[in-house]
């Protein structure tokens, strides 16, 4: 699987919108680009995912620069229970295939 | 979306035991689970794969005599812990996908193991 870098952590304030960056700039052309989150003590909880149009569902956006080398996906008005761990990981869509999660980044979304 | 439940949340038990977890996918059948762990301020490490009806598949360093892995139905794979020892104790959590889950993974609520 393509490596994922994120930023390790980031703020942002409750309302306003949270923009979590991806780069992923060795990813091939079957791979997608999923979003995971992981709220303290819990499971990890599948947000979206995409493999080059963008994407929008009723939790995120995502969207993925046309080179396909990075990606960002927006919470459009981020709610003090969207702090989490957010990991960006890619792989070949499947469910045969593992998740290989990186360090992902610490959302904390203040008042 | 599909929902994956874990038994027990917690658990604690005395070194030397063996500890069994379950997962289970409760809306889908689940052909493909897998076994994550993860340790305090760290990300989540896959242990192993499990296919229904075959054996698992572990990944390099994790003892396949230790973690006994079985996927005997479609719905429902166990984890057993065998001969626990206090290094074993972290957030184990599985996952699960098949056709039904339109391929995607469900994550389960993850088990908190206590070796004392």
């Amino acid at each position: 699987d393509a490596k994922t870098t994120q930023p390790p952590s980031m703020d942002c304030a409750e309302g306003r919108a949270a923009n979590l960056p991806c780069n992923h700039s060795t990813i091939s052309g079957n791979e997608y680009v999923y979003w995971y989150r992981q709220i303290h003590s819990q499971g990890p909880q599948y947000i979206i995912h995409g493999l080059k149009n963008n994407e929008t569902n009723e939790m995120a956006s995502l969207i993925i620069t046309e080179d396909r080398k990075s990606s960002t996906l927006i919470l459009p008005h981020a709610t003090l229970r969207d702090t989490a761990v957010y990991y960006c990981i890619v792989r070949v869509a499947g469910s045969g295939y593992a998740l290989n999660f990186g360090k992902g980044t610490s959302l904390l979304v203040t008042p | 979306g599909a929902v994956v439940s874990q038994h027990p949340s917690w658990v604690i038990c005395k070194s030397g035991t063996s500890v069994k977890i379950e997962c289970r996918s409760l809306d889908f059948q689940a052909t493909t689970m897998f076994w994550y762990r993860q340790f305090p301020k760290q990300s989540l490490m896959l242990m192993a794969t499990s296919n229904e009806g075959s054996k698992a598949t572990y990944e390099q360093g994790v003892e396949k005599d230790k973690f006994l892995i079985n996927h005997a139905s479609l719905t429902l794979s166990t984890l057993t812990v065998t001969s626990a020892h206090p290094e074993d104790s972290s957030f184990y959590i599985c996952s699960a996908g098949g056709q039904s889950s339109n391929y995607e993974q469900y994550f389960g609520p993850g088990t908190r193991l206590t070796v004392t």
